[in-house]
């Protein structure tokens, strides 16, 4: 089966930069797309299609994707942009399957 | 404002199914080139991607789970729900329901908690 898979923690220290990482073999045909969940609540999109920020969302969180990775990157972390990300994305079969990664828990301290 | 909201029992006997709506208010889910859909997170664990409905009616699912589970949507009362058939305790998890085009629409319910136990 399709796997995404991404780095379990990554932790940073307030205004610097954090880079997500997210490698898939189908997603250099497939749009990544990322979500953060912070504890206890629903997930929100921070990007969608590899590097569009949806309305409402921080210039600081970008996205980009090359090869077979997708990089999700917060220029300046802040202390509230503590939580897990996920990243989403379809396998490359035609059957629009969609698979989340592991999730990469953020640290900003 | 657009929200979805799950609801459904919050316990589930072990080889029973589990039942699931979600309602949305705010907006009509009459809409072309959009999606609903199902997501799972057991408690302290990762998102799973259960299944999706598009509004063609075409339906994909989870492999791992697609021999078991059912998505419809209903339009006339602005719901969608999903059926687990034949639980265990594996399936225990909070349940999300999705809405998305797939692009910058994205919205989700704020999840319900289902605990599969005799």
């Amino acid at each position: 089966s399709y796997e995404l898979t991404q780095p379990p923690s990554v932790s940073v220290s307030p205004g610097q930069t954090a880079r997500i990482t997210c490698s898939g073999d189908a997603l250099p045909k497939k749009y990544a797309y990322w979500y953060q969940q912070k504890s206890g609540q629903a997930p929100v999109l921070v990007i969608y299609e590899d590097s569009k920020r949806p309305s409402g969302i921080p210039e600081r969180f970008s996205g980009s994707s090359s090869g077979t990775m997708a990089t999700l990157t917060i220029s300046g972390a802040q202390v509230e942009d503590e939580a897990d990300y996920y990243c989403y994305s379809t396998d490359s079969s035609g059957n629009l399957s969609v698979v989340f990664g592991g999730g990469t828990k953020l640290t900003v301290l | 404002q657009l929200q979805l909201q799950e609801s459904g029992p919050g316990l589930v006997k072990p080889s029973e199914t589990l039942s699931l709506t979600c309602t949305v208010s705010g907006g009509s889910i009459s809409s072309s080139s959009y999606y609903w859909g199902w997501i799972r997170q057991p408690p302290g664990k990762g998102l799973e991607w259960i299944g999706s409905i598009y509004y063609s009616g075409s339906t994909y699912y989870n492999p791992s789970l697609k021999s078991r589970v059912t998505i419809s949507v209903d339009t006339s009362k602005n719901q969608f729900s999903l059926k687990l058939s034949s639980v265990t305790a594996a399936d225990t998890a909070v349940y999300y329901c999705q809405w998305s085009s797939g692009s910058d629409f994205d919205y989700w319910g704020q999840g319900t908690l289902v605990t599969v136990s005799s």
